[in-house]
């Protein structure tokens, strides 16, 4: 268990609808990203939040959005959504450490959310 | 960002030690290297990191030899709970701000038979 924790486990919907996801970081952790799965695929990095601000992009559209709220926890928001939005959504949280230098930090994944468009 | 190349898949019996070879010709001087587990319908689990030389804790290995242009990933005594994907990640972007943000290959998928 990561302390990690996010909702919907499941979520079924169709072409066009909009979706929220949401998820709670391990406490004390101060950077929460996101990572859509497809079906035998690494995950791809989708944003990051730091401190409640984005902080980095990956090749996703603009209809991909986020939030992270005062207490860490974080929500992806998906618009108009596509038949390729199908896949797994992973949250990762991890507590940034500038100072750390290139010593990279521990991310912390939860156990995503399956979202199916129909 | 330092490409990585990994075996597709791999099988073993329980019992066995596994290695699992990595390989990244264009690693960066700062790039450090982690391995993450991944168990079907779960989010990726942070197994080991290096920078050189060897590195031990209690679920793995990690050797890295002088050119850091491959890295090894060693399971000793695979059991059946190891069957999983392991990823290798190499040279992940850090905007000096949060956290790295990981770069994912298509992993290796580790089999552990009877």
């Amino acid at each position: 268990e990561t302390g990690v924790t996010q909702s919907p486990t499941h979520l079924i919907k169709t072409r066009g609808q909009q979706v929220t996801l949401r998820c709670s970081s391990q406490s004390g952790h101060n950077t929460v990203s996101w990572y859509q799965q497809a079906l035998g695929q690494g995950p791809q990095f989708i944003f990051q939040y730091y401190r409640e601000e984005e902080n980095g992009r990956g090749n996703f559209p603009p209809r991909f959005s986020g939030l992270q709220f005062p207490n860490y926890s974080s929500e992806l928001n998906v618009n108009a959504l596509e038949l390729d939005d199908s896949a797994l959504y992973l949250c990762a949280s991890s507590l940034a450490n500038p100072l750390a230098g290139q010593n990279g930090d521990t991310q912390y994944f939860g156990p995503g959310t399956r979202l199916t468009v129909l | 960002l330092a490409k990585t190349t990994q075996p597709i898949s791999m099988d073993s019996y329980e019992g066995q030690e596994v290695n699992i070879t990595c390989s990244h010709n264009n690693i960066a001087t700062n790039d450090y290297i982690t391995w993450y587990q991944q168990f079907p319908s779960q989010g990726p689990r942070f197994i080991i990191q290096g920078y050189k030389t060897k590195v031990t804790n209690e679920v793995a290995s990690l050797f890295i030899p002088a050119d850091r242009k491959s890295s090894t990933l060693s399971l000793p005594r695979v059991s059946l709970s190891d069957t999983a994907v392991y990823y290798c990640l190499v040279g992940d972007q850090y905007s000096g701000a949060g956290s790295y943000q990981l770069t994912f290959g298509k992993g290796t998928k580790l089999s552990v038979i009877p």
